[in-house]
């Protein structure tokens, strides 16, 4: 596709329902980031995909929070029995190859915003 | 870890200059700024690598101090579309796998006509 895209935009979860937020970054992108975007805040590192690799997941708040990406293009975040403290915008980014150190950018979605009650 | 940005927020009349300041306690790599408006995905605007260089995009420049570990960002003669949450990205792990973008509180730009 042309951009990063995410769905849903918005989700609403009672407190305990599971959520699955899905990614699908630019065509031909190695590397894929997850980011949490608290109200009024900048986003928040949650973890890393390379292909279908996780190299990092040291952002991920707690052992609720899992993240695949099986076949290294579409990636699903989900979060398991949901809390009031997951409340906040979900950010995927896409990079050709992951070389941040370089002149690669980064191209974000849209966000899902999750609200749970 | 996470990059400390001031301003926090800045108000502006079209046509005037500010600009956001981004500080780490870390030595940095490189520094990104991307740019948000509400309801949106954050937008690219510059990267900047060690070596004290400086970019620009549009009227909106940047430098990058890698001695100080801090970064500036600069709106010159703003115009209504420059509003928006300014974010600054620092990259300070070098790792074979890759590096990961940490940012900034942001900075809330509104320009006024």
């Amino acid at each position: 596709g042309a951009g990063v895209s995410q769905s849903p935009r918005y989700k609403v979860a009672k407190r305990g329902q599971d959520v699955a937020l899905r990614c699908d970054p630019i065509s031909g992108h190695v590397s894929l980031f997850w980011y949490q975007q608290a109200l009024g805040q900048g986003p928040e590192f949650l973890t890393y995909f390379q292909n279908e690799a996780q190299l990092d997941k040291s952002g991920l708040p707690s052992d609720r929070f899992f993240a695949e990406r099986p076949e290294g293009s579409v990636s699903t975040l989900k979060i398991q029995r949901t809390q009031q403290e997951d409340s906040a915008v979900y950010l995927c980014a896409s990079s050709l190859e992951g070389r941040l150190s370089t002149n690669e950018k980064l191209f974000f979605g849209s966000g899902t915003q999750l609200s749970v009650l | 870890q996470q990059p400390v940005q001031s301003p926090q927020a800045v108000i502006l009349r079209e046509g005037e200059d500010a600009v956001i300041n981004c500080s780490s306690s870390k030595a940095l790599y490189s520094v990104h700024w991307y740019r948000q408006k509400h309801g949106e995905a954050p937008v690219f605007l510059m990267i900047l690598l060690k070596g004290g260089e400086q970019k620009g995009h549009e009227k909106i420049s940047a430098s990058f101090n890698e001695k100080k570990q801090q970064s500036s960002l600069y709106l010159t003669a703003s115009q209504l579309s420059y509003s928006g949450t300014y974010f600054c990205g620092t990259v300070i792990l070098i790792k074979a796998a890759g590096n990961k973008l940490t940012f900034g509180g942001g900075t809330r730009v509104l320009v006024k006509p």
